[in-house]
């Protein structure tokens, strides 16, 4: 069964540093998402990706946070210089049709902690 | 606007007992429901969804969930709990309307299942 991989499972980074989460969509998805899980905490909305544009945002979204579909299979989120309060479990998703006429399908998630 | 509650943040059932995990909703829309699991160390499942059609659905491993617009519910149940089904239930919604991509996660129900 087609399924959403994320790379790696976990990543430890030190405060200050960029990293890079990687995610392999669904190969016939063409809308991709990001959420975020702080220990504890619900599960939030970052971003919505289509058409190789952004569709939609949080306000957790700001200009330390970038997307990229850098080919026709990989899904990435960048963080240009990590907080303590990034540390987190992010999801990637995707989707065929979008969510007015399908679901979301995850992947396993990559435990982000800073230090 | 959007917003989802789950009553309860922790459940524990005998095996072979019934579950209920509450959710309650606020859309501003006609709502899509989902229930999510996620067994430990893996990623987010989807259960079953809701999308305008029948009010009461079926999803996997023996879950249904019954769509209650006068209660603004969607609660989940199995008749008899397995001890496979010890994981933790999100209960999500969206607003499908074009541009709108974003799920709203509840806080998450934690089940224990007693043997």
């Amino acid at each position: 069964e087609p399924e959403v991989t994320q790379t790696p499972s976990h990543q430890v980074t030190q405060m200050g540093q960029e990293v890079i989460l990687r995610c392999v969509p669904i190969s016939n998805h063409l809308y991709f998402y990001w959420y975020r899980q702080i220990l504890g905490q619900k599960v939030e909305f970052l971003v919505s990706f289509y058409n190789n544009e952004i569709s939609e945002k949080s306000e957790i979204f700001d200009d330390q946070f970038s997307v990229e579909r850098p080919d026709g299979s990989n899904f990435t989120l960048k963080i240009r210089s990590t907080k303590l309060e990034d540390s987190a479990m992010y999801f990637c998703a995707s989707s065929d049709r979008g969510l007015m006429n399908t679901e979301a399908f995850f992947g396993q998630g990559t435990r982000l902690t800073v230090v | 606007a959007q917003s989802v509650t789950q009553l309860d943040s922790h459940v524990s059932v005998s095996e072979g007992t019934p579950v209920l995990l509450r959710c309650n909703y606020s859309s501003s829309y006609s709502p899509s429901l989902f229930w999510y699991v996620q067994h430990p160390n893996k990623g987010l499942q989807l259960l079953l969804k809701y999308t305008s059609a029948a009010t009461l659905v079926k999803g996997i491993n023996g879950f249904e969930a019954e769509f209650k617009k006068s209660e603004t519910s969607f609660h989940l149940t199995k008749p008899s709990a397995h001890m496979s089904d010890a994981a933790e239930y999100f209960c999500v919604v969206s607003s499908p309307r074009f541009g709108n991509e974003k799920l709203t996660f509840g806080t998450g129900t934690r089940l224990t299942i007693i043997p």
